[in-house]
C-alpha cells in the first residue's frame, strides 16, 4: 500500500501571501489530521477530518483551515501568511476508530520570508 | 488543559537498555502512543497503551499506569539506527491528539 503523500514538499512565500498544501492519505484511511512542527513549539495539532467534517480542532488562529474532499483528500489552507508561520506541516491518515495509530507523510517544509 | 513533559536528550551506548519516560497532565485520554522521528524524517508510530501495564512489540516496550499519570517507553539491544527523537502523544477525549515535546536520543558506539 502507497504511504501518505503530501505536496509541494517545499514552499517558499512571503508574510501576506496565502499557501495550500495537499495530503493523500493511506487508502482505506478516512481519517486526516494536520500538524505544525517547529523547534520551538514541538508537534501541535491542527485539525481532524473525518469523512469530509472536520471532527475537531486545535489551537490555532482562523488563518489556519482545511478541507477533506469525497475520497478522502485533504488540503490545508493558510491565508495572511506571517514569519512565525514558517514550519513543517504535517499530515497523517488512520483508520476509523484507530486514531491512536496514525500514519505520517513526509510533510510539506514551508518557509516564510 | 493538558501537558506532556519528557526528558530532552538520553544517550545510551550500543546494545543497552534505555527508558524514556513522560509524565502527562490530562482531564481524560483513551490512551498513550510512542512516535519515533529520524532527523529530516516523519514520526512513525511505534505503540499504544489503552490500559495500565506493558505492551511488547519486539525491542520496543511501552507501559502505562493511569494512577500515576505516566509511561515509559523501553528500548533493549539499542542500535545505531535507533538514535531519533521520541515522542510519546496522548489521545484525548473530543479526539485531541497532544504530543510531548520530544527526547532525543543519542546512541554512542
Amino acid at each position: 500500500k502507497a504511504g501518505v503523500t503530501q505536496t509541494p514538499r517545499y514552499l517558499i512565500k512571503t508574510r501576506g501571501q496565502q499557501v495550500t498544501l495537499s495530503c493523500s492519505p493511506i487508502s482505506g484511511h478516512r481519517s486526516v489530521s494536520w500538524y505544525q512542527q517547529t523547534p520551538g513549539q514541538g508537534l501541535q495539532f491542527l485539525f481532524e477530518y473525518f469523512s469530509e467534517t472536520q471532527r475537531n480542532k486545535g489551537n490555532f488562529p482562523g488563518r489556519f483551515s482545511g478541507r477533506q474532499f469525497s475520497n478522502s483528500r485533504s488540503e490545508m489552507n493558510v491565508s495572511t501568511l506571517e514569519l512565525g508561520d514558517s514550519a513543517l506541516y504535517l499530515c497523517a491518515s488512520s483508520l476509523e476508530g484507530r486514531t491512536e495509530t496514525q500514519y505520517f507523510g513526509p510533510g510539506t517544509r514551508l518557509l516564510v520570508l | 488543559g493538558q501537558s506532556l513533559e519528557q526528558p530532552s536528550e538520553v544517550t545510551a551506548v550500543e546494545g543497552a537498555i534505555v527508558q524514556i519516560n513522560c509524565t502527562y497532565q490530562t482531564s481524560g485520554f483513551y490512551g498513550l502512543s510512542w512516535y519515533q522521528q529520524h532527523d529530516g524524517g516523519a514520526p512513525t508510530f511505534l505503540s499504544y497503551n489503552a490500559l495500565d501495564g506493558l505492551e511488547e512489540t519486539g525491542r520496543f516496550s511501552s507501559f502505562l499506569s493511569r494512577s500515576d499519570s505516566y509511561g515509559y517507553l523501553l528500548l533493549q539491544e539499542l542500535q545505531m539506527k535507533d538514535s531519533a527523537s521520541y515522542f510519546c502523544a496522548v489521545w484525548e477525549y473530543g479526539q485531541n491528539f497532544v504530543f510531548g515535546p520530544g527526547t532525543r536520543l543519542s546512541v554512542l558506539p
